[in-house]
């Protein structure tokens, strides 16, 4: 079974600049989580999406981040303009539904550097 | 050997030797607990998960403990190997929905 993918695996930016990353979930997954992972901190909640609609986007900085899953399945996060605070590894993550206990798949992330 | 809460982030011990990493959690509403493991350069790998009606769940070499009354989680690794040389995390579920919020983590390091 393939598991998540996430693109690029690394990008460095200057501030200011405007940056995407990719996901695409596991097969057959409904859901799809992106977090942001900080250096020597655990993953952060960006955004929760069930299908195509978002579930929790409260912990997202809507001034300077969007998130899409347009047709249910691939998702795109977008940072613009990016400061030096965002330095971190992007996680995207898939599960089959939303609801508790079901269990979390995480790619590899993409490790963005703001310079 | 044995590691406490977050004040000793890394935590050393000899192939062979059982592993203890504690883990304190914030909410008591929580109903929902999970370990993840994370290797350099990897995302988080399940690893063992308890609900909080469980005291105890075992799986192969790992045994997840959990302390409803001083909101305290820990894992046990049995036999600890190189290759468990990673970050572990654990998270909680605040109320539902697969929404986890993560603890800052343990390094545990496995010297041969």
């Amino acid at each position: 079974e393939a598991g998540v993918a996430q693109s690029p695996r690394y990008k460095i930016i200057e501030k200011r600049q405007s940056v995407a990353f990719w996901c695409n979930p596991i097969s057959g997954h409904a859901t799809l989580y992106w977090y942001q992972q900080i250096l020597g901190q655990g993953p952060k909640l960006l955004i929760q999406f069930q299908n195509n609609g978002v579930v929790d986007d409260s912990q997202l900085p809507k001034d300077r981040f969007s998130a899409e899953r347009l047709k249910g399945v691939d998702s795109t996060l977008k940072i613009q303009p990016a400061k030096l605070e965002d330095s971190a590894v992007y996680l995207c993550a898939s599960s089959l539904e939303t609801r508790t206990n079901e269990k979390l798949f995480f790619g590899s992330g993409t490790q963005l550097s703001v310079l | 050997g044995e590691s406490v809460g977050l004040h000793l982030p890394t935590l050393s011990v000899q192939e062979g030797d059982n592993s203890i990493i504690n883990c304190a959690y914030s909410n008591s509403a929580s109903d929902y607990f999970i370990w993840y493991k994370q290797e350099s350069g990897k995302g988080p790998q399940f690893i063992i998960d308890i609900r909080s009606n469980m005291d105890k769940r075992q799986g192969q070499r790992v045994t997840v403990l959990l302390n409803k009354t001083v909101k305290h989680l820990s894992l046990q690794i049995a036999a600890t190997q190189p290759g468990d040389s990673a970050v572990y995390f654990c998270a909680e579920n605040l109320g539902g929905g697969n929404k986890l919020t993560f603890g800052t983590g343990t390094q545990l390091k496995v010297e041969l």
